[in-house]
This record gives structure tokens, sequence and C-alpha cells, in this order.
């Protein structure tokens, strides 16, 4: 079954904490994003990569770091420096940088 | 960024009427798709638009590719309650998306 997984689907951490969130993919494709959803509103593009051990920021990077040391795989850490992280967080990729991309189903995180 | 300018913001149709929403760009893309999210969930792509002009359908959706390419409409006809959802829709090329249109179907 090829997909996208994000987990968990909802997170919950105390303020201060840097929380993790996980995204993989079995699709092979090369591109890689995070968008932040907030309630009523579209998608913000955080980060993206377009090839392993390569990555640039997006619309709203402040707060928020990736990593890609594997092709599969993109996690998202939300840092303690972002002011409001409580938000719907997407992964999706594409066979190449900016073609149609493929979402995962989404964290939810909770930040008390 | 590129803006994508959607509309409209939002719709509340009774059970078997037709939609029509749209979405225009300042801006020229050379790919244009059309997602839909259901409550909690990633979008799921509906359509995707690959030339000026072009007409597209899949079941009972129809999306259409403007001829400036700085625009597009996405059609559903004789609407379903589970068509409810938000539909966004974005240009490739770049990472952007509308603010999309939340469609709700009565009964």
């Amino acid at each position: 079954d090829g997909g996208i997984t994000q987990s968990p689907k909802y997170l919950f951490r105390k303020e201060g904490q840097n929380v993790t969130l996980s995204c993989e993919q079995n699709l092979n494709h090369d591109a890689m994003y995070w968008y932040r959803q907030d309630p009523g509103q579209g998608l913000r593009l955080i980060y993206y990569s377009q090839i392993v051990n390569d990555f640039q920021k997006g619309d709203i990077a402040e707060g928020y770091s990736v990593s890609r040391e594997k092709k599969e795989s993109f996690p998202l850490t939300v840092t303690s420096a972002q002011k409001n992280p409580t938000a719907f967080y997407l992964c999706a990729s594409s066979p190449a940088a900016y073609n149609e991309q493929f979402f995962g189903p989404g964290t939810r995180l909770t930040v008390l | 960024g590129q803006q994508l300018n959607q509309s409209p913001q939002s719709m509340f149709i009774q059970e078997g009427e037709d939609v029509s929403m749209n979405c225009t760009s300042s801006s020229i893309f050379n790919t244009w798709l059309w997602y839909k999210q259901d409550p909690g969930e990633g979008p799921v792509l509906l359509i995707a638009l690959y030339k000026a002009g072009e007409l597209t359908s899949n079941g009972r959706l129809t999306a259409q590719f403007g001829i400036t390419r700085k625009d597009s409409f996405l059609n559903i006809s004789a609407s379903i309650p589970s068509d409810v959802g938000i539909y966004f829709c974005a240009g490739a090329g770049k990472s952007t998306f509308g603010d999309g249109t939340t469609l709700t179907v009565k009964p």
C-alpha cells in the first residue's frame, strides 16, 4: 500500500517543549513538504525539500526545523520558539518539485 | 509569496444543485490543481490541469484551466451530501494554495 503516513494523529505538549512530527512516504517521491493549517484557513508552507539532504524555508519557517536524511522521511520539529504552535500540520510529497502533491492524513498538535 | 484568490469563501446549497467555484491569480501557472479536504483529514487531489483552455472531468466534477493561465474553475454537478468539505485550488510551480471554498450540502 503506497502512501504517506503521519504520526501521531493527535499530539499534546506542554508549552516550552520541542516536539517532532513524523512524516514517511513510500511513493519514491523526491520532494516533500510541510504545511500548517489553522481553523478556517488555507495551507501555509513551512519547509520543503526537493532532494535528500537539502531543504528550503517556506513562508512561515520561523520556530520550525526539519531534516531530510532519507528520501522516505521528512520530520518536522516544532520548537519552543514557535509562538503559536497549536495547529493542524500536513505533510505532502510529489514526484519532483512542484508537481502534484499527495498529502498525509495530518497531525493535530495542541500545546497546553 | 504568490497569492491565489479563491471564491466564494463558502457555499450553502441544497442536495441536487450544481456548484461553481473559481480561483484567480496575478501570476501565470503552468498547472492548476484542485483538492478536496474532508474535516480532520489531508487534502485529496481531484483534478489536475496542464494546458490553457483544458477542460477535464472526473465523475460529477469538471474543471477548466483558464485561457489566460491565471485562473481556473471547478464545477460540481448534482451535489450530494458527501460533497461536503473544503475545496482548494493550487498552482503548481510554486506551493501556492487558495484559502479554500467550504461547501455545505443540505439534504
